[in-house]
């Protein structure tokens, strides 16, 4: 069955400092990956997906993701933090969209920016 | 540009009692998938229709129905509320033959 795993619940960065997400996937294709950002009481907003092709992909608000076939890997980097990136980061893996496309996700990050 | 409509945004309902939610995706956006997203959870899948059909189904209580109409607006329907019920639920569309959901902003069910 395919899964996402996202191992750290929550994290703290200072602002200005890296950041890396993690995520996990299983799955028996190649997968369909995506990252999506929720504020808290709003909606999932899309910050970049992987399909096939450069396995660097770069998405909105200059976070960035690398796909790693070989440790099943998706995780998000940016290299500097702005506390308006505090909020909660999802991975998620979408089943073969000739088998409907629904999406996977993990538990789900939260990450806090320190001033 | 046009973003999904989700309405209400905001819901409070008794037990037992019913409701109705609405998605109204992007203009040709022709999928609709609904999730729920429980406090402190990460979204689970519910169901999802192309054309007017249910082409997958999730964890969708059997007291929970949905459908799709021709203009690919879709409303999820909940009867017999539980307090558990109490959640996010999120509608996302999606165009055939493209491979992004764009998500509306959810509206908050909440089961008193």
């Amino acid at each position: 069955a395919q899964s996402v795993t996202q191992p750290d619940i929550h994290i703290t960065v200072s602002e200005g400092a890296s950041l890396e997400l993690r995520c996990n996937y299983s799955y028996g294709a190649t997968p369909y990956l995506f990252w999506y950002v929720q504020s808290p009481g709003q909606g999932l907003q899309l910050l970049l997906k992987y399909f096939s092709g450069d396995t660097l992909v770069q998405g909105i608000k200059g976070f960035e993701a690398e796909f790693k076939r070989s440790q099943s890997s998706f995780n998000l980097r940016k290299p500097s933090v702005h506390w308006s990136d505090a909020a909660e980061y999802f991975c998620a893996v979408a089943s073969g969209y000739n088998q409907g496309g629904k999406l996977i996700f993990g538990q789900g990050t939260e990450l806090s920016v320190k001033p | 540009a046009a973003g999904v409509i989700q309405s209400p945004r905001h819901l409070i309902k008794e037990k037992r009692e019913t409701a109705t939610l609405k998605c109204y995706p992007i203009p040709r956006h022709d999928t609709v998938y609904w999730y729920q997203q429980g406090p402190g959870q990460d979204p689970q899948f519910l169901i999802s229709f192309y054309e007017k059909m249910q082409s997958d189904k999730g964890s969708i209580p059997d007291r929970f129905s949905a459908q799709q109409f021709s203009d690919y607006h879709s409303e999820l329907n909940m009867s017999s509320l539980e307090l558990g019920d109490s959640a996010l639920y999120f509608c996302a569309g999606r165009r055939q033959a493209t491979d992004t959901q764009y998500f509306g902003p959810g509206t908050r069910l909440t089961v008193l």
